[in-house]
């Protein structure tokens, strides 16, 4: 089994729906989760940590399930600038180890 | 601007030959890494260094040196070793080991 497991893609979706990616992770002792965007040929960019309690930024929202083991990232009114590949990122305690999920992709459409 | 430098963008190599990858960053960060990605491929971990003159093996080392003589620089080369090179190549840092890592904008190897 995967350390980091996402939704399999890609997400179509017309411009403003709501879409949702979710994560699992497999290491109960993980202890700080991300969620990133790569574009097509370039680097990935943090889009926003991942708390507990849950946390928005503006279109986007991240949750975490400690519990379940898995988080997912929900981003309402798509714009085709969402369009991109969504990278599940879990670090676990004790070390640098960063573990990044294998992406899924989001093609928005007008 | 703070940010990460990696150099050159595009990088050939020949068989048989060593390359180095270069990567620079002004964050003050004190923790750097190399990833390779492969096509539809996740990031899988070459090498991570946490303090000057420390550094450790990720998941896929072998055919791959580093150095970490300054903070500021963490070069990644290729040696011949590596048979299969070709790949996007990612530098990152981070501030400590619960803050998230910032990219450079990679390098990609092809072989000649």
């Amino acid at each position: 089994r995967k350390e980091v497991e996402q939704d399999p893609g890609p997400f179509n979706v017309p411009e403003g729906a709501t879409v949702a990616f979710n994560c699992t992770y497999s290491n109960s002792a993980s202890q700080s989760f991300f969620w990133y965007r790569q574009d097509c040929r370039k680097e990935p960019k943090l889009l926003m940590s991942v708390y507990s309690s849950g946390n928005e930024d503006g279109r986007f929202t991240a949750q975490l399930n400690r519990a379940s083991q898995y988080i997912s990232l929900l981003i309402r009114d798509s714009k085709l600038s969402d369009s991109a590949t969504y990278l599940c990122v879990v670090k676990n305690t004790g070390g640098f180890k960063t573990i990044f999920g294998a992406g899924t992709r989001l093609f928005v459409k007008a | 601007d703070g940010g990460i430098t990696q150099s050159p963008k595009y990088l050939f190599r020949k068989e048989g030959q060593n390359v180095t990858l270069s990567c620079e960053q002004n964050l003050n960060h004190d923790a750097m890494y190399w990833y390779r990605q492969d096509p539809g491929q996740g990031l899988r971990l070459i090498y991570y260094s946490q303090i000057v003159n420390d550094f450790q093996k990720g998941d896929i080392a072998e055919g791959y040196s580093v150095s970490r003589e300054k903070k500021e620089s963490f070069p990644l080369t290729v040696t011949s070793a590596q048979k299969n090179p070709t790949a996007f190549y990612l530098c990152a840092s981070s501030e400590r080991d619960n803050q998230p890592q910032h990219f450079g904008d990679g390098t990609r190897l092809s072989i000649l």
